[in-house]
C-alpha cells in the first residue's frame, strides 16, 4: 500500500540543464497535483493533471516548465534550461477524485548550481 | 494574490505545554486543512474542516473553522518532542476549484524537552 512516490529525492543540475521529476500516485488515484516550495515558504500550486490531460496549469511558469501524466507510467514535471531560482522542493500529491483531500509525496529537492 | 497569514511564525515551548496557532485570510474559504511538515518530508494532513463553526479533534489536536470563514485555529495539548515541525493551514478559497490549495506561511514549532 505504497504512498505517493517521488524520485529522485535530491537532484542537482547545472544552470542550463534539464530537470525531470517523477511522481507515481497512490494506487487507484488518477488525479495528480504538483506544488513548489521555496525555502522558508509554504507550498504553491503549479498544475493539476488527470491521466493524459492537463486540467489546470495556472500556477506553472509560462516558459521552461511542462508537466504530463501519460496513460502508462508516472507523472513527469520537466524544467528546461534550469536557473538558480528554480532551486526548490517540488511536491507531488494524488487523490482518487478531484474534490478529495490529497496525499503528498516526500518531494524532490532540486538544487541548481 | 490570495494569502493565508499564520501566527505565530515560530514558537519555542516546553514539553507538556499547550500550543495555539491561527490562520487568517482576507477572503472566504469553504474548507480549512491543517498539515504538518517534518524536515525533508512532504506535508501530512492532520485535520480537515468543512463547515463554519466546526470544531474537530484528532488525538491531542483540535482545530476550529472560524465563523466568518476567514480564519481557523489549531491547538495542540500536552506537547511532546515529536510535535516539532512546521504547521501549515491550507484550503481552496471560495470560488476556486476544490483541488487548488493555498498554503499559509507556516508556524514553526520547537519543543524543549
Amino acid at each position: 500500500n505504497a504512498g505517493v512516490m517521488q524520485n529522485p529525492r535530491h537532484l542537482v543540475r547545472r544552470r542550463g540543464q534539464e530537470a525531470r521529476l517523477r511522481c507515481s500516485p497512490m494506487k487507484g488515484h488518477s488525479h495528480v497535483y504538483w506544488y513548489r516550495q521555496l525555502p522558508e515558504e509554504g507550498l504553491k500550486f503549479m498544475v493539476y493533471l488527470q491521466k493524459e490531460n492537463i486540467i489546470d496549469e495556472s500556477g506553472m511558469p509560462k516558459e521552461r516548465f511542462s508537466a504530463e501524466f501519460p496513460k502508462e507510467g508516472p507523472s513527469i514535471l520537466r524544467i528546461q534550461q534550469v536557473v538558480r531560482g528554480d532551486s526548490a522542493a517540488y511536491f507531488c500529491a494524488s487523490s482518487p477524485t478531484g474534490s478529495d483531500g490529497y496525499t503528498f509525496g516526500s518531494g524532490t529537492r532540486l538544487t541548481v548550481v | 494574490g490570495q494569502q493565508l497569514n499564520q501566527s505565530p511564525q515560530s514558537m519555542f515551548i516546553q514539553e507538556g505545554e499547550d500550543v495555539s496557532m491561527n490562520c487568517t485570510s482576507s477572503s472566504i474559504f469553504n474548507t480549512w486543512l491543517w498539515y504538518k511538515q517534518d524536515p525533508g518530508e512532504g506535508p501530512v494532513l492532520l485535520i480537515a474542516l468543512y463547515k463554519a463553526g466546526e470544531l474537530t479533534s484528532n488525538g491531542r489536536l483540535t482545530a476550529q473553522f472560524g465563523i466568518t470563514r476567514k480564519d481557523s485555529f489549531l491547538n495542540i495539548s500536552a506537547s511532546i518532542p515529536s510535535d516539532v515541525g512546521i504547521y501549515f493551514c491550507a484550503g481552496p478559497p471560495g470560488g476556486s476549484g476544490t483541488y487548488k490549495y493555498i498554503f499559509g506561511t507556516g508556524t514553526r514549532l520547537k519543543v524543549l524537552a
